[in-house]
């Protein structure tokens, strides 16, 4: 069964402009989150989509947001994009919430 | 307010020996999980063990187990016979609610292992 797929690895933007990340969950699971990582400020929680539907979020401002597709394969935008967005950001996928399978990261530079 | 710790912001252990991570972790909701993942330097997340709060044995996964005290509100991590392969920083996680509701996670800040040869 393949693992969960994020593209692309890696990102390089400038200030102002806008991304769009690509997450394609393992096969069968509806649920997929997204997660930020950063030196200063760890593994934080961005949001949750299942079938379709957010149905949680985290801290973060306007700039940042997301969809699911019918396939469950899902997409984060950020708008605007300011020198601190620059991070890791990793999604997770998961049919139940016992196990979150985690792919292997988008590394996203903001110049 | 959920909150996860971890207080040993780096580990060292001599190889073939076992090690232990700590974490403790705050919340009201009687119904959470409890999550620890690898993360080498690579940079992806490996899921390693999870515990459910009403779990009545503590998880364990090949050479991983949690040690989980509810009363002490502590979920650490016992890695058996370490080998060099599991030099990697390693975050304890805690989902609340119950199991098929949300999957938002709060991480601690990690400990980095070292296993010397």
């Amino acid at each position: 069964k393949a693992g969960v797929t994020q593209t692309p690895r890696y990102l390089i933007k400038t200030r102002g402009q806008q991304v769009t990340l690509s997450c394609s969950p393992i096969s069968g699971h509806r649920s997929v989150s997204w997660y930020q990582q950063t030196p200063g400020q760890g593994l934080q929680f961005l949001f949750e989509y299942f079938s379709e539907t957010q149905r949680n979020k985290g801290n973060f401002p306007g700039r940042f947001s997301g969809r699911q597709f019918s396939n469950s394969r899902s997409e984060m935008n950020v708008s605007t994009l300011e020198l601190g967005d620059s991070a890791l950001y990793l999604c997770a996928s998961s049919l139940d919430s016992d196990e979150q399978f985690f792919g292997p990261g988008t590394r996203l530079t903001v110049l | 307010a959920q909150k996860i710790t971890q207080t040993q912001p780096g580990m060292f252990v001599q190889e073939k020996e076992a090690v232990t991570l700590d974490c403790t972790y705050d919340t009201s909701d009687p119904s959470y999980g409890l999550f620890w993942y690898k993360q080498p330097s690579s940079g992806e997340m490996i899921f390693l063990i999870y515990q459910g709060s009403y779990d009545q044995q503590n998880a364990t996964e090949g050479r991983y187990s949690l040690n989980f005290q509810k009363a002490r509100k502590s979920a650490n991590l016992v890695i058996s016979a370490s080998q060099l392969g599991d030099s990697a920083m390693y975050f304890c996680a805690m989902r609340e609610g119950p199991s098929g509701g949300y999957n938002k996670l709060i991480f601690g800040a990690g400990t980095r292992l070292a296993v010397h040869p």
